[in-house]
């Protein structure tokens, strides 16, 4: 069984940028969450998606959008990037209906200088 | 969400039991209360959840208090590996399949051998 997989593992920014993290669910798993972890901090839930359409939103800017494929893999893209995006981002993939353990990917180190 | 308080720190020694404490005062019915670890530059990993009895899985048990309002976490035999950040965490099962996770800060456990 496949775990969670992140990509890229460090990415450094400049402010006013665009970024895209991809993610790929573990093998038989629907749904995928996203969370930023700022240093210090517990991770905080940016969105979930289901069957290829967001399920449930934190509280974050519009400038955070999301996708999902057939295949069940996802996509975190974060437009015009602050300081404060500096970050930990982790994805999480679950089963919906099952009895909602998450799985979490390694992350990604994003840098915004 | 409902809120959990967990202490900032605890230490113990190798090969005793750990006891890690939960408060969760406001929880409801339909909340179940999940346990997550994360290990130093990795993401977060599922130990354990339940609803009113107590749990046992190979990684750990969890004690829930009769009235709910607290619940402990036991690691029956302390490695080094399991130095990490503890987070307990409420789910509302009638969320459905929008189930995110609210982390706080949790607990930090440190080892000594």
């Amino acid at each position: 069984e496949t775990g969670v997989t992140q990509s890229p593992t460090h990415l450094i920014k400049t402010r006013g940028q665009q970024v895209t993290l991809r993610c790929s669910s573990q093998s038989g798993h629907n749904t995928v969450s996203w969370y930023q972890q700022a240093l210090g901090q517990g991770p905080q839930f940016i969105f979930q998606y289901y069957r290829e359409e967001e399920n449930g939103r934190g509280n974050f800017p519009p400038r955070f959008s999301g996708l999902q494929f057939p295949n069940y893999s996802s996509e975190l893209n974060v437009n015009a990037l602050e300081l404060d995006d500096s970050a930990l981002y982790l994805c999480a993939s679950s089963r919906a209906g099952g009895s909602y353990e998450q799985y979490f990917g390694p992350g990604t180190r994003l840098t915004v200088t | 969400d409902a809120k959990t308080t967990q202490p900032n720190s605890m230490e113990s020694n190798e090969e005793e039991p750990v006891h890690l404490p939960c408060n969760h005062s406001t929880i409801s019915g339909t909340d179940y209360i999940h346990w997550y670890r994360q290990l130093p530059s990795q993401g977060p990993e599922y130990v354990i959840h339940g609803l009113t009895s107590n749990v046992n899985n190979r990684m750990a048990s969890l004690a829930i208090a009769e009235d709910r309002k607290s619940s402990t976490l036991i690691l029956h035999r302390a490695t080094l590996r399991d130095a990490a950040v503890y987070y307990c965490i409420l789910r509302d099962t009638n969320t459905g399949a929008n189930s995110k996770l609210t982390f706080g800060k949790g607990i930090t456990l440190s080892v000594r051998p």
